[in-house]
């Protein structure tokens, strides 16, 4: 069976502060997809990212990067110079084939101005 | 480019009622899947739908149904509610299966009292 655990509940930063959030995954399929989603106080998830599990390369978008280790099994977020606008429930999932996303809990992440 | 469309997005019910929630993916996207969220439980899958076909099922109780029409609109059905019952119900739409980029509604919110 696949899950994702999201250990970080809920965090809080001082604007300006990097974060990163933690996401670990299993699965016993050799081809999956990694997604991060954000969650704002409006309701709907926001896609980030999705990776595929041949690709390790990290990935940066502005302040975001993303550090994906095979070895690990994780696939972890990171924000640097944390914004207000950044406050949200950030969830990572996981998916292969046609299966649907597991999501993890989600980790809430305050920063606080 | 008009997002993912679910109405309505409020919706207070009585236990023992029964509910329709209402998705409209995205033009040109095929797939509509539904996923339950509560503070306790996270975000669960309940069913996805392709070309007017059920592909796939959460583990849910037969309560819960969907559909889709023609036109990739998807409407999912709740009979007899319960007080467990009340969540955000978020609506994803994709251009395909398979483990590819999803996008949300802002979800609609059900109460059972």
């Amino acid at each position: 069976a696949q899950k994702v655990t999201q250990a970080q509940t809920e965090i809080s930063v001082v604007e300006k502060e990097d974060v990163t959030l933690d996401c670990v995954y299993e699965t016993r399929d050799t081809t999956y997809y990694l997604f991060w989603y954000k969650q704002p106080p409006s309701g709907e998830l926001v896609f980030l990212i999705r990776r595929n599990s041949f690709d390790e390369q990290n990935e940066i978008s502005g302040r975001y990067s993303w550090n994906f280790q095979k070895s690990t099994s994780s696939f972890n977020f990171t924000i640097t110079a944390s914004q207000v606008v950044d406050s949200a429930v950030y969830f990572c999932a996981l998916a292969s084939g046609n299966t649907p996303l597991v999501f993890g809990k989600g980790t809430r992440l305050s920063v606080i101005a | 480019k008009a997002g993912v469309t679910q109405t309505p997005r409020y919706l207070i019910k009585t236990r023992g009622q029964q509910v329709t929630l209402s998705c409209s993916p995205i033009s040109g996207h095929r797939s509509v899947s539904w996923y339950q969220q509560t503070p306790g439980q996270g975000l669960q899958f309940l069913f996805e739908y392709f070309s007017e076909t059920q592909r796939n099922k959460g583990n849910f109780p037969g309560r819960f149904s969907g559909r889709q029409f023609s036109n990739s609109r998807s409407e999912m059905n709740v009979s007899t509610l319960e007080l467990g019952d009340s969540a955000l119900y978020l609506c994803a739409s994709s251009l395909r299966r398979g483990a590819t980029e999803a996008f949300f509604g802002q979800g609609t919110r059900l109460t059972v009292v």
